[in-house]
């Protein structure tokens, strides 16, 4: 069974430009996470989507977005970059079996974002 | 946003050695999880923790959900050079992913 996959593995932006991010669950979850990991601030949590649905949010401004499709795929956006959105962006995924349940997450390798 | 609080920040160790690192929050979880991430790659999973006193294994690594619910700690057996990485741990006091707080991780370093 393949991974969690994302892509691109590595990004350079400038300030100012919006970036799309992209993952692909393993086959069969239904529950996408996005997360920001920076050397200051570890690993935060960004949303999770569930049936297309985001079903939780972190505290994150609203230049961060993002959406699932119909085959759980998910992306993730962020607009008018700044300096401080440089960071690794992991996906992880899960079949819930319970709404809300903590069930195992597995993660995708990331994408790293350098933003000039 | 909230954190918890993991220690040590870093370790080096021989070869043979034992290790423990542990995780306290001032919230009550219901849920522990500890994470292993090498570089280039995401975390993964090694042990989830659902019931305070809670005590499992996997393979050489133990971990532990506090009877506080509050707090968490990992042991490692035996260490060998694969261990080398950052051990995360992470708490769930929500029931859903979207309340998961990570710990800022511990990294492990093991001398031949």
């Amino acid at each position: 069974k393949a991974g969690v996959t994302q892509t691109p593995r590595y990004l350079i932006k400038t300030r100012g430009q919006q970036v799309t991010l992209s993952c692909s669950p393993i086959s069969g979850h239904r529950s996408v996470s996005w997360y920001q990991q920076t050397p200051g601030q570890g690993l935060q949590f960004l949303f999770e989507y569930f049936s297309e649905t985001q079903r939780n949010k972190g505290n994150f401004p609203g230049r961060f977005s993002g959406r699932q499709f119909s085959n759980s795929r998910s992306e993730m956006n962020v607009s008018t970059l700044e300096l401080g959105d440089s960071a690794l962006y992991l996906c992880a995924s899960s079949w819930p079996l319970l709404a809300g349940s903590t069930d195992t997450q597995y993660f995708g390798p990331g994408t790293r974002l350098t933003v000039l | 946003g909230q954190q918890l609080n993991q220690s040590p920040q870093s370790m080096f160790i021989q070869e043979g050695e034992d290790v423990s690192m542990n995780c306290t929050s001032s919230s009550i979880f219901n849920t522990w999880l500890w994470y292993k991430q090498d570089p280039g790659e995401g975390p993964v999973l090694l042990i989830a923790l659902y019931k305070a006193g809670e005590l499992t294994s996997n393979g050489r690594l133990t971990a532990q959900f506090g009877i506080t619910r509050k707090d968490s700690f990992l042991n490692i057996s035996a260490s060998i050079p694969s261990d080398v990485g950052i051990y995360f741990c992470a708490g769930n006091y929500g029931g859903s992913q979207g309340n998961l707080i990570f710990g800022k991780g511990t990294k492990l370093s093991v001398k031949p």
